[in-house]
């Protein structure tokens, strides 16, 4: 039973460019969450996807965006990269979107360095 | 707003050391709580949750006790072994809400 998959595992950019994460979710969930984990910090809710559409979004600026699929793997699209971009981006799934019923899987993250 | 604060670290023990890391919260409404490890090269992983207060959590020896009098959810073990070296973080979720509010989390290193 596979877990919750991230690729890349390492990715390096510049300021000003766009990047494009992406998260599988574990076997039978449908609902992916994101997170960013600077460095020495706990994570950061970015957003939540259940059946296609944001549900739920911290507080993060427009430059953030998602997408699910139809088969629950989604992406993480950030645009205009800023130095402070530069962190782990987590991805967790559940089976439903109400995580204090539904125990969230990581996936290992996404290393992002922005230079 | 909601929020938890974490016991700073690192914090280094010997093995069969007793553990505490404090995690103390503040949140809207009425929060589930919850201790996730990660350890080196790996993700996240929920260690033990309680939903209501006076509920207790526990796995791998490991407790935490909801206290909403304190609003408290302390992390302990009595006796750690090396393998529990770790990251540990303190979280909650308040009723409604689909987002985990984390702390910065708390190093632990145990030497043998």
């Amino acid at each position: 039973d596979a877990g919750v998959t991230q690729s890349p595992t390492h990715l390096i950019k510049t300021r000003g460019q766009q990047v494009t994460l992406r998260c599988s979710p574990k076997s039978g969930h449908d609902t992916v969450s994101w997170y960013q984990q600077a460095l020495g910090q706990g994570p950061q809710f970015i957003f939540q996807y259940y059946e296609e559409e944001e549900r739920q979004r911290g507080n993060f600026p427009d430059r953030f965006s998602g997408h699910q699929f139809p088969n629950y793997s989604s992406e993480l699209n950030v645009n205009a990269l800023l130095l402070g971009d530069s962190a782990l981006y987590l991805c967790a799934s559940s089976l439903g979107p109400g995580l204090a019923i539904n125990t969230q899987y990581f996936g290992p993250g996404t290393r992002l360095t922005v230079l | 707003g909601d929020s938890v604060t974490q016991m700073e670290g690192p914090v280094t023990l010997s093995e069969e050391a007793f553990l505490t890391i404090n995690c103390t919260y503040t949140a809207t409404g009425y929060p589930s709580l919850f201790w996730y490890v990660q350890y080196p090269g790996e993700g996240l992983q929920l260690l033990l949750k309680a939903t209501k207060a006076d509920d207790k959590g526990s796995n791998k020896g490991f407790e935490a006790t909801y206290r909403k009098e304190t609003t408290s959810f302390h992390l302990e073990k009595g006796s750690v072994q090396v393998s529990d070296s770790a990251v540990y973080f303190c979280a909650l979720i308040v009723t409604g809400a689909n987002n985990l509010f984390f702390g910065t989390g708390t190093r632990l290193t145990v030497i043998p």
